[in-house]
Formats: C-alpha cells, sequence, structure tokens
C-alpha cells in the first residue's frame, strides 16, 4: 500500500464532462506533483506544488487545472477533455521540491486511469 | 527533454537470473533514481544514488552510477517472478532544474 492516495481509481468521462482527481498525502510533505503517463511511457511532469503555490507547469492546456487547497491535499479538475487524455494520472509527494535542497526520492500514488469518450 | 534514458530493452529470464538494465542521461545530475512500476500501479523508490557515488546495494538491487560516461546499470539478483515489472531511472539535474524527468523504461519478465 502506498502513502499517497489518489481517488478514484478509474473514471470515465464524457468530453463535455467536469470531473475532479483527488490525491492526499499525511506525510508532512511540502511538494506535490501531478504526472501523466500513457501506456508504456515513462511520466511526464505536469505540476508541482511547493508549500501549496504552483511552482511548475510544464505547459499544460487549460482544460486541466491543479489545486492544492492544504498541504495535504492536491487536486486536478478537468473540464473539457479530449479521447487523447486518457492516460494513467499520477500524484507523488516529496518533503521539499529539488530546488530547496531536497535529495529525497518522491512517494506515488496507485494512480486514477483516466478514460475520456 | 528527458533526462535519463534506458536501453529500449525487454528483459524475459527465468527465475534465479540476474537481470541487467542501463541508463544514460545527458546533463549533469544531482542524483539518479531508480524506480519499479508493476502493471497498472504507481511507481515504487528503488534505490537513488548520488553523483558523488559510484555503487550502491540495497538487498538484492545493486546499482552503479559513471558520471563520465552520463549512465548508470541497475542489477537485480536472483530475479524472483514478483520482479515482472517496469524499471524507470530518473534523473534532478545540477543545474536550474526543478523536475524529476524519467527515461524511457525497461521491461522485465521473470519467468516462474
Amino acid at each position: 500500500d502506498t502513502e499517497v492516495t489518489q481517488t478514484p481509481k478509474h473514471l470515465v468521462m464524457g468530453m463535455t464532462n467536469k470531473k475532479s482527481l483527488k490525491c492526499e498525502q499525511h506525510m508532512g510533505h511540502r511538494a506535490m506533483y501531478w504526472y501523466k503517463q500513457k501506456a508504456k511511457k515513462p511520466p511526464e511532469l505536469m505540476f508541482v506544488y511547493s508549500y501549496e503555490k504552483l511552482s511548475i507547469n510544464e505547459s499544460v492546456p487549460s482544460r486541466f487545472s491543479p489545486e492544492c487547497p492544504n498541504s495535504s491535499l492536491l487536486n486536478l479538475h478537468l473540464h473539457a477533455l479530449q479521447p487523447e487524455d486518457s492516460a494513467l494520472y499520477l500524484c507523488a509527494s516529496s518533503p521539499v521540491t529539488f530546488d530547496r535542497g531536497h535529495n529525497s526520492p518522491l512517494h506515488f500514488g496507485n494512480g486514477t486511469r483516466l478514460t475520456v469518450t | 527533454s528527458q533526462q535519463g534514458e534506458e536501453d529500449p530493452q525487454a528483459l524475459s529470464i527465468q527465475e534465479g537470473e540476474n537481470a541487467t538494465m542501463n541508463c544514460s542521461y545527458k546533463t549533469s545530475i544531482n542524483n539518479l533514481q531508480w524506480y519499479r512500476q508493476n502493471s497498472g500501479r504507481g511507481l515504487v523508490h528503488l534505490i537513488l544514488i548520488r553523483s558523488n557515488e559510484r555503487e550502491k546495494h540495497s538487498g538484492r538491487l545493486r546499482v552503479t552510477l559513471d558520471t563520465s560516461k552520463k549512465s548508470s546499470s541497475l542489477l537485480i539478483t536472483a530475479s524472483r517472478a514478483a520482479d515482472t515489472a517496469s524499471y524507470f531511472c530518473a534523473t534532478v539535474a545540477y543545474y536550474g532544474n526543478n523536475r524529476l524527468a524519467f527515461g524511457k523504461g525497461n521491461q522485465v519478465v521473470v519467468i516462474p
């Protein structure tokens, strides 16, 4: 079992739907991440939050909207997605971000398998 | 662009054999990390090696790092069926890059 919890495990949504992915950790980590992973590909970084502030946005389309309500929670709001956005969405956390001298591994959740129809 | 890149090999080995996979990267790094991913699951950290280290062991895992060649290898000794997974290396660049970037990954199948 992982210390980073993601819900839901699976999500099917239409292109006009609005949905949210949720991620929670209680390790006291102050950095949280969203990655997108297509089948048989490595994870690709989407967003990084540091101390609840958005630190990195890897030019992600605006139909993906991240939110960090507090230090334990990370959301990813989805709206007007395309079928090519179907993927495994992974949340991760670490004590702090790498630019703060962090040299520790990331802790990943088991992901949300998203299918856009 | 991706920092770490493995040789894109799929390994199929018998239980008890050793599995070796390689990773190369492009720029100076702070550290290099190896992760395992079972099918449909999240990534699990295996081992982290810092840029000033050359070799590290953790149980049946042995990682080497050659910064002059910008490459790393992961050796799994006495493989088990439960080692069947995808293995990714990932790097944090030394200069001005706050990102953990993953390489392409190696699919390892251990046949009982």
